[in-house]
């Protein structure tokens, strides 16, 4: 997990609230990404970002927003739009031109 | 489509005996292929990758992987099991779109037992 960290690891929320995923990194990378896990599905893409003020849309962004003002922070809004917004969220950053993807150690939110 | 599979939900196997974790992966040109374990509650660490070069992968923890282009497979092995081993492990393809995009599998779950 080293060099990406998330914030807070637990969140809770309720139904009509957006909430912001915090994420982290300070290993230079230029790429950052957002994934969503659910039991039995893996990971899927949010959205990804290879360059500072410049993201895209992943596999499943409906109803999900992110910035990336600065190298290091990619955040991740879920928005009230989601409609199953309970998930493990992780982050991860990779090298322009490089391969692997490091994550961070991820956030559970669960919506009360 | 670009995809990868991961025939076994759970692979179940004695402590000291080796492992064997399927994947197999479908994607147009050559294939960039990963393998990360996930503890629970913990984010997905690196532990292999094929990007090229010998077929045989060395990774971490004793971990290796056999890129079969034939089979288009990349299955995970280590000789010897231990217990600390258990955990859920994933295979990815380096989407063939660009950007770096990894496709996942859905995962298998390894319970080594003592």
């Amino acid at each position: 997990d080293g060099g990406i960290t998330q914030s807070p690891k637990y969140l809770f929320r309720k139904e009509g609230q957006n909430v912001t995923l915090s994420c982290e990194q300070n290993l230079n990378h230029d790429a950052m990404y957002w994934y969503r896990q659910d039991p039995g599905q893996g990971l899927r893409l949010i959205y990804y970002s290879q360059i500072v003020n410049d993201f895209q849309k992943g596999d499943i962004a409906e109803g999900y927003s992110v910035s990336r003002e600065k190298k290091e922070s990619f955040p991740l809004t879920v928005t009230s739009a989601q409609k199953n917004p309970t998930a493990f969220y992780l982050c991860a950053s990779s090298k322009t031109g490089g391969n692997e993807q490091f994550f961070g150690p991820g956030t559970r939110l669960t919506v009360l | 489509a670009q995809s990868v599979a991961q025939p076994e939900d759970q692979v179940n196997v004695a402590e000291g005996n080796p492992l064997t974790v399927k994947c197999t992966y479908s994607v147009s040109g050559n294939p960039y292929l990963f393998w990360y374990v996930q503890y629970p509650n913990r984010g997905l660490q690196f532990l292999l990758k094929y990007i090229t070069g010998d077929n045989l992968v060395k990774g971490s923890y004793g971990f290796e992987a056999e890129f079969n282009k034939s089979q288009t497979s990349f299955h995970l092995k280590k000789p010897s099991a231990l217990v600390s081993d258990s955990a859920l492990y994933f295979c990815a393809v380096r989407d063939s779109g660009g950007y770096n995009k990894l496709i996942f599998g859905a995962g298998t779950r390894l319970a080594v037992h003592p």
